[in-house]
């Protein structure tokens, strides 16, 4: 069965530290992965997304994520976390369809 | 342009009654999708569309019914409303699959 696993449900790091949000999925191949973020009452954005090529990509707001194929892991990475960065992380994959992740909520300490 | 717009933005239903939620998109975008997002757990598809005239069942398909009668629409049904559909729904479109859905704001949806 498809499925999209955010084992962390609520992170929160100081400003100025580095983050790692954790994205595990189950697919009958490699699927299109994304982190989408949301904050409060807001729409959700693209941060980044991978489907081919370099297994390191680059996202906006000096986000990072690696895909990992033998873990099935897409993990997304800041190494200064801001202020503004606080709010809620999406991970989805999928081709057609698509499976989002419980999501994580980052909160950011002065 | 637009982008994606939802109508209405507010609703609440009592159970057993019916309604359409409506979503529009100017990009001309051959995916549509709609989805519910309840609290702690994420986003869960319900419908989707690879392009007009097309549809398909997502992860939670019971108790909705959707169609793509035009390419720049996608609405969503619900027949007979149940208290378990309260949520926030959102739809969202993309061009490619590969490429970044652009979601609504959002129908906060109330069923007593």
């Amino acid at each position: 069965a498809q499925s999209v696993t955010q084992p962390d449900i609520h992170i929160t790091v100081s400003e100025g530290a580095s983050l790692e949000l954790r994205c595990n999925y189950s697919y009958g191949a490699t699927p299109y992965l994304f982190w989408y973020v949301q904050s409060p009452g807001q729409g959700l954005q693209l941060l980044l997304k991978y489907f081919s090529g370099d297994t390191l990509v680059q996202g906006i707001k000096g986000f990072e994520a690696e895909f990992k194929r033998s873990q099935s892991s897409f993990n997304l990475r800041k190494p200064s976390v801001h202020w503004s960065d606080a709010a809620e992380y999406f991970c989805a994959v999928g081709y057609n369809d698509m499976r989002f992740g419980a999501g994580t909520r980052l909160t950011v300490k002065p | 342009n637009a982008g994606v717009t939802q109508t209405p933005k507010f609703r609440v239903l009592k159970t057993g009654q019916s309604m359409t939620l409506l979503c529009a998109q100017d990009m001309n975008h051959e995916y549509m999708y709609w989805y519910r997002q309840d609290p702690g757990m994420g986003l869960r598809l319900i419908h989707y569309s690879v392009g007009e005239g097309t549809t398909a069942k997502g992860e939670v398909p019971d108790g909705y019914n959707v169609s793509r009668l035009k390419k720049q629409n996608f609405l969503l049904g619900l027949e007979s409303a149940a208290p378990s559909q309260t949520s926030v729904y959102f739809c969202a479109s993309t061009l490619d699959r590969a490429y970044e859905q652009y979601f609504g704001p959002g129908t906060r949806l109330t069923v007593t």
